[in-house]
């Protein structure tokens, strides 16, 4: 186990639907991340929150919003997702957002949108 | 943009050889990181390597960095029925942003028993 936990581990959902990601981090880290993998292409970084603000947002469509509450959790709310918004999506923590910090994943959410 | 880009992009051996995967970047960089991810799962982060760096051990993994062809390879010796698992590597570009890692497609490894 890394420390960071992810739930729900997988979800189906329409794409009227609205739904949320939830990350999890017991390692004291100041930033967290949400990353998406699809099949055959680089891991995407989404978004990036140091300090519970948000710090990158990487041309995200607003369908998809995140969420950091406190530096111990951060959520991915969905509403009007498409089908190829289908993915594994990877939360990740670090220390904090300055250089060479190893990055810390959770075990993702694979997500399906019907 | 894609940053890294690993090769072979699969690769399968027999249990106790070894396991060589290549990684190829385009711009100058701080450190590379490599990443283990077992099927559907989270990933793993196995080593990082410095720019001014050139090679780094942990365990039965070998780390080379040549900055000089913006190449890294990843060694895995001995290799076990346990090591099967998709392998990235990953950049921390020095122009851009610090946290920002760049993944490449990674290396699918299958270790036969």
């Amino acid at each position: 186990e890394t420390g960071v936990t992810q739930t729900p581990r997988h979800l189906v959902m329409g794409m009227t639907n609205k739904k949320s990601l939830k990350c999890e981090q017991h390692l004291g880290h100041n930033a967290m991340y949400w990353y998406k993998q699809s099949a055959k292409k680089p891991l995407e970084l989404m978004f990036v929150y140091s300090l519970e603000e948000r710090v990158e947002n990487n041309s995200v469509p607003s369908r998809f919003s995140p969420e950091c509450p406190n530096s111990s959790h951060l959520f991915l709310h969905l509403h009007t997702l498409q089908p190829e918004d289908s993915a594994l999506y990877l939360c990740a923590s670090s220390q904090d957002t300055s250089l060479g910090y190893t990055q810390y994943f959770g075990p993702g959410t694979r997500l399906t949108v019907l | 943009s894609q940053q890294g880009e690993e090769d072979p992009q699969a690769l399968s051996i027999q249990e106790g050889e070894n396991a060589t995967m290549n990684c190829s970047y385009k711009t100058s960089i701080n450190n590379l990181q490599w990443y283990r991810q077992n099927s559907g799962r989270g990933l793993v982060h196995l080593i990082l390597i410095r720019s001014n760096e050139r090679e780094k051990h942990s365990g039965r993994l070998r780390v080379t960095l040549d900055t000089s062809k913006k190449s890294s390879s990843l060694l895995i010796t001995a290799s076990r029925a346990a090591d099967t698992a998709s392998y990235f590597c990953a950049t921390e570009d020095s122009g851009g942003s610090n946290y920002k890692l760049t993944f490449g497609k990674g290396t699918l490894l299958t270790v036969n028993p």
